[in-house]
């Protein structure tokens, strides 16, 4: 069963650096064309896509966001780590780890099919 | 960025009725070389997390009913749901992958008339 978990702090003070953890199960970070992402989802709005990390360590940033963001992955530890500076309380929402789909026929897919139950993170003083 | 607008925000259908909704790129999201949109639709129901539901435009994703379809290319797409079910009350996103920053739809409210 494949599965993603996210842990972090709660409550984070602005300005402060956010560190987020996703651990993964029932798959490998280093298989050809896996590649997991960080969403996050304020309450009551659309998703908003941060950043993705592929098996060969290539990454995408959300260009607005990239000067804040950092992700990184350990293979050992089946885990991805998402860093994001300078905290505000606009920050605030619920963040989510969630797996690239690949589709049956091999195609891979920068649409995410497994995604964690998410972290709520709130930003305040 | 590429924006995607969903039409209507809000939807009420009755039960076994079919539901459209709609989603409209600010660009095309179509990938000349793979020759596919890249496009995915995603329901979400209260308290949980998105499901995929459709990629490439056109897919379902694996367990999906089949009274789930995409349609549409380039910049205007459609989710159709043939014969709505009670458990298909949820919000529904699109989302284009064909470049980064990946943007969501602000989402259609599918409600039972």
């Amino acid at each position: 069963q494949i599965t993603l978990k996210e842990s972090g702090p709660t409550l984070v003070k602005p300005t402060q650096t956010l560190t987020l953890t996703c651990a993964s199960s029932g798959f490998s970070l280093s298989t050809t064309g896996v590649g997991v992402g960080w969403i996050r989802q304020p309450p009551g709005k659309a998703p908003q896509w941060l950043a993705l990390i592929y098996w060969n360590d290539d990454k995408r940033y959300s260009p607005s966001l990239k000067s804040r963001l950092t992700i990184t992955k350990d293979i050992s530890k089946n885990q991805v780590v998402l860093t994001m500076t300078d905290m505000d309380p606009e920050d605030t929402a619920t963040y989510h780890c969630a797996r690239r789909h690949i589709d049956s026929n091999g195609w891979y897919v920068d649409a995410f099919d497994v995604w964690g139950q998410g972290t709520v993170i709130t930003v305040s003083s | 960025d590429i924006v995607m607008t969903q039409s209507p925000d809000s939807l009420a259908v009755s039960l076994g009725e079919r539901a459209t909704i709609n989603c409209k790129s600010s660009q095309s999201v179509f990938d000349n070389p793979n020759r596919r949109d890249y496009l995915a639709w995603y329901q979400q129901k209260p308290g949980q997390t998105p499901k995929l539901l459709i990629f490439w435009a056109t897919t379902r994703a694996s367990g999906v009913p089949d009274r789930f379809s995409g349609s549409g290319a380039r910049t205007d797409f459609t989710l159709t749901i043939s014969s709505l079910q009670a458990e298909d009350v949820a919000v529904y996103y699109c989302q284009q992958y064909n470049s980064v920053p990946y943007t969501f739809g602000q989402g259609t409210k599918l409600e039972i008339k």
